[in-house]
């Protein structure tokens, strides 16, 4: 069964420093999603992205914030400058379309911004 | 008032009850709703779709009641595999999830 994958599992990064979390999709799939939840706390939405331009953002997804999809496989999250309270784990879906119900969770990237 | 709300729990409950978990949503305008499963440190996994003439699939049962914006789920026959957070989740018109917080169940021998 095709899966949405997420690398790394885990990133540990200094404040300040620049982080790209990248995901790959189900191949398919046209709708990509970042979320992030802190850890203890419920899930976030963050960005939805489809035909290589974001359709809906968060009041989270600020100028820090970027995505990418900067081939025919990666989705990629850019976090600028990471702060203490960016560390969370972020996880990355994917869905044929927005009418389709299911989006599928990639496992995940847990990042620790000391 | 928060968007979707549920009990936290934990619900500890001994294996082969029932256990009925609530959530209720604040906006009207909301077009899709779902249960999501999340186990410990790993991603939500769609449980079920929430339809409004409510659904079941196996042991698990949902209902959606618009008029009171209130969705439930209900676990007959628990097995210690079903120990888990189990989300609620909204989709409003442009699709995008909002969760709750989840209700953490515990299933006991």
């Amino acid at each position: 069964e095709p899966e949405v994958t997420q690398t790394p599992s885990h990133q540990v990064t200094q404040m300040g420093q620049e982080v790209i979390l990248r995901c790959v999709p189900i191949s398919n799939h046209l709708y990509f999603y970042w979320y992030r939840q802190i850890l203890g706390q419920k899930v976030e939405f963050l960005v939805s992205f489809y035909n290589n331009e974001i359709s809906e953002k968060s009041e989270i997804f600020d100028d820090q914030f970027s995505v990418e999809r900067p081939d025919g496989s990666n989705f990629t999250l850019k976090i600028r400058s990471t702060k203490l309270e960016d560390s969370a784990m972020y996880f990355c879906a994917s869905n044929i379309g927005l009418a389709e119900e299911t989006q599928y969770f990639g496992p995940g990237t847990r990042l620790l911004v000391l | 008032r928060k968007e979707v709300e549920q009990d936290p729990g934990p619900f500890n409950v001994p294996e082969g009850a029932t256990v009925a978990f609530n959530c209720t949503y604040s906006n009207s305008a909301s077009q899709s709703f779902f249960w999501y499963r999340q186990d410990c440190r790993k991603e939500p996994k769609l449980l079920m779709s929430v339809y409004s003439s409510g659904n079941e699939d196996g042991r698990f049962t949902a209902q959606l009641n618009r008029a009171s914006q209130y969705i439930s789920l209900l676990i007959r026959d628990s097995k210690l595999s079903d120990s888990a957070t189990y989300l609620c989740v909204v989709a409003g018109s442009n699709y995008q999830l909002i969760w709750g917080a989840g209700t953490k169940l515990i299933i006991k021998p």
